[in-house]
């Protein structure tokens, strides 16, 4: 079976702080991991990663897939309030459009 | 319209009661998703369905039976539902190509907030 664990499962931090957020699968055939961040109903898409070390990059947060490590990792720089919600990792593998979700991390940023 | 809609964006029902959650997605996508996300869970998927065909069904209950007449449309009936089914149920839609590279991104929709009494 599928499985996607995220780390740690609640965090809180103050405005300013740099946060690492982590996620390890167990995928047959992977094909992506994704990260998305839920604030208060849907979730929003972050990154897609397919290939290994290739950082992607979009203002303060940015990604990094470890294919040998099965792992990735989500990164937010100079955190503020409007990053408070819940980040999702998901990972997409076999030959159908299937994910599967990692439980979330809730990331609270107090001023 | 842009994105996924999904409505109603909450709904209270008896166990008994018949209802239905519906999605609409305007992005052109061929592909479209049910999920549930309850408490301290990870998103379940309970349907998939690529070019109006159901291709999965995440052995979820019949209690629960969709409905997708098009690519842009996709309905969830709910009948006899149970307590434990109170959740956000969520609808997403993607690309989906018969050929080509496949990608994984998925558009979700607000979400329908329900409560089974």
């Amino acid at each position: 079976e599928d499985k996607v664990v995220q780390s740690p499962l609640s965090l809180v931090v103050h405005e300013g702080d740099t946060v690492t957020l982590n996620c390890s699968y167990e995928v047959t055939n992977f094909r992506s991991l994704l990260w998305y961040k839920q604030e208060k109903k849907a979730p929003t898409f972050l990154f897609m990663l397919t290939s290994s070390g290739i950082e992607k990059k979009s203002g303060r947060l940015s990604s990094i897939l470890d294919k040998k490590e099965l792992s990735s990792i989500l990164n937010i720089t100079a955190t503020q309030t409007g990053d408070s919600a819940i980040y999702l990792c998901a990972v997409g593998g076999g030959s159908n459009y299937k994910l599967t979700f990692g439980k979330g991390t809730l990331l609270t940023v107090n001023p | 319209e842009t994105g996924v809609t999904q409505t109603p964006r909450h709904l209270v029902m008896g166990m008994t009661n018949k209802k239905s959650l519906k999605c609409e997605q305007h992005l052109g996508h061929n592909a479209m998703y049910w999920y549930k996300q309850s408490a301290k869970k990870p998103l379940e998927l309970m349907f998939v369905y690529n070019f109006k065909e159901q291709t999965e069904n995440n052995s979820v209950p019949s209690r629960f039976s969709p409905e997708c007449p098009n690519s842009s449309h996709l309905f969830l009936h709910l009948h006899t539902l149970q307590p434990e089914d109170s959740a956000l149920y969520l609808c997403a839609s993607s690309p989906y190509k018969l050929q080509g590279p496949l990608t994984y991104e998925q558009y979700f929709g607000p979400g329908t907030r329900l409560t089974v009494t």
